[in-house]
């Protein structure tokens, strides 16, 4: 496959907890995007990490890469209920290959 | 903050019929996307546009064409509607094809009866 693979699929966590969702991909790239989706709705771009990038923060959300492993992962920090939603793995070089998304349900 | 209106949240069409669906973004971008969104197989690439009256096929294109006659409008055709094109679709803009962020309107969820 040439997307990337969110693992895990799904995810329950406490309100409070962090939250951490791991991409793995396997072709080369220039960058590797994550975005959000609420249910039935589009979807919002969170972060843009570039391949010469490490590690980005934007507020309580964290994303790491390693180019050396083909792997990312984002961190959600102190989860709240509005984070409940799906998010996506985006992988970008000549085009951007979506992966299927990690669902994640933050319990109140 | 980017603002990409699609024209419909919900449509209903029958199969065999010429479906339009209309995408209107209101941040001057040149790229305008359109992508398919089904259960298990994530967002697929039909068509984006990188100008007015300029077009490239994505993963996808075949029962679809697209159309840009202004800037800020990107309007998605299915020619012949099947069932198979029963899905959510999601256009999406951004100042550059594939290395900054896409801006995505809520979606279209057209069923095909």
């Amino acid at each position: 496959s040439q997307q990337g693979e969110e693992d895990p699929q799904a995810l329950s966590i406490q309100e409070g907890e962090n939250a951490t969702m791991n991409c793995s991909y396997k072709t080369s790239i220039n960058n590797l995007q994550w975005y959000r989706q609420n249910s039935g709705r589009g979807l919002v771009h969170l972060i843009l990490i570039r391949s010469n990038e490490r590690e980005k923060h934007s507020g309580r959300l964290r994303v790491t890469l390693d180019t050396s492993k083909k792997s990312s992962s984002l961190l959600i920090t102190a989860s709240r209920a509005a984070d409940t939603a799906s998010y996506f793995c985006v992988l970008g070089n000549e085009k951007l290959t979506f992966g299927t998304g990690t669902r994640l349900t933050i319990i109140p | 903050d980017v603002k990409v209106t699609q024209s419909s949240r919900y449509l209903v069409k029958r199969t065999g019929e010429k479906v339009f669906l209309e995408c209107v973004q209101d941040m001057d971008h040149e790229n305008m996307f359109w992508y398919r969104q089904d259960p298990g197989l994530g967002l697929r690439l039909i068509y984006f546009s990188y100008d007015v009256k300029m077009k490239e096929k994505g993963d996808i294109p075949e029962g679809y064409s697209v159309s840009r006659e202004k800037k800020e409008r990107f309007s998605l055709i299915l020619e012949s509607a099947s069932t198979n094109q029963t899905s959510m679709y999601l256009c999406a803009s951004a100042v550059s094809q594939f290395d900054q962020p896409q801006h995505f309107g809520d979606g279209t969820r057209l069923s095909i009866l």
